[in-house]
């Protein structure tokens, strides 16, 4: 399996919206509506933040949110905010119990 | 409130095996509901998946790594753990133990995602 593609960066200003991309093959992300997305701050865990394509977990704010158009799946997160700033990853599942991460996305907030 | 915290030696020589143990509390490995599994993440790098385990005793692996990996489970103990051999340079890593939530459909259950994260724990491989 090869990582899922990922842009490097990307940045935006408070209160705009961005859209962060994750792009894999017909074996991962356009086989299986499970894709989730993960944000992490620096030194520590990472936290969920969408499953099964676009559902969020209890406590994530609904500024977040994931869409999916056939290989690749998207996290759009609106009215950015400071505390948004974070790496952020996605992932796959790519048939028989595997799973398959992006490369990661630095979100600058400017 | 489930918590899962990793153990094991943050210093690995090359060549030798890397052993962690993940000790969950506030809830049992052996639930049906749910997956378990290793994630790591290599310095200034991203997220690999490593493997994971069902209560069943079913277990998976990343293909890159499956020839030296292997996750065991103690239930008495509420614990699991990895195992990593031969290791080089390359494995350094902080290493993540994780709970996954399951996704059922017509019958057929998957594991889903990753929901509930240890801390993470460092280990360096270096003679």
């Amino acid at each position: 399996q090869s990582a899922l593609t990922q842009p490097a960066s990307v940045s935006g200003s408070p209160g705009q919206s961005i859209t962060i991309s994750c792009t894999g093959t017909s074996s991962d992300v356009g086989s299986y509506n499970l894709v989730s997305w993960y944000q992490q701050h620096p030194g520590k865990a990472p936290k969920l933040m969408i499953y099964e394509v676009s559902k969020r977990p209890s406590g994530v704010s609904n500024r977040f949110s994931g869409s999916k158009s056939g290989n690749t799946a998207s996290l759009t997160i609106s009215g950015l905010q400071a505390e948004d700033e974070a790496d952020y990853y996605c992932c796959s599942y790519a048939g028989s119990s595997i799973f398959v991460f992006g490369g990661g996305t630095k979100l600058t907030v400017l | 409130q489930l918590q899962l915290q990793e153990s094991g030696p943050g210093l690995v020589k090359p060549s030798e095996t890397l052993s962690l143990t993940c000790t969950v509390s506030g809830g049992s490995i052996s639930s049906s509901s749910y997956y378990w599994g290793w994630i790591r993440q290599p310095p200034g790098k991203g997220l690999q998946w490593i493997g994971s385990f069902y209560y069943s005793g079913s277990t998976y692996y990343n293909p890159s790594l499956k020839s030296r990996v292997t996750i065991s489970v103690d239930t008495s103990k509420n614990q699991f753990s990895l195992n990593l051999s031969s290791v080089t340079a390359a494995d350094t890593a902080v290493y993540y133990c994780a709970r996954l939530v399951g996704y059922c459909s017509s019958g057929t259950c998957y594991p889903n995602a990753f929901d509930i994260w240890g801390q993470g724990t460092m280990v360096t491989v270096s003679s």
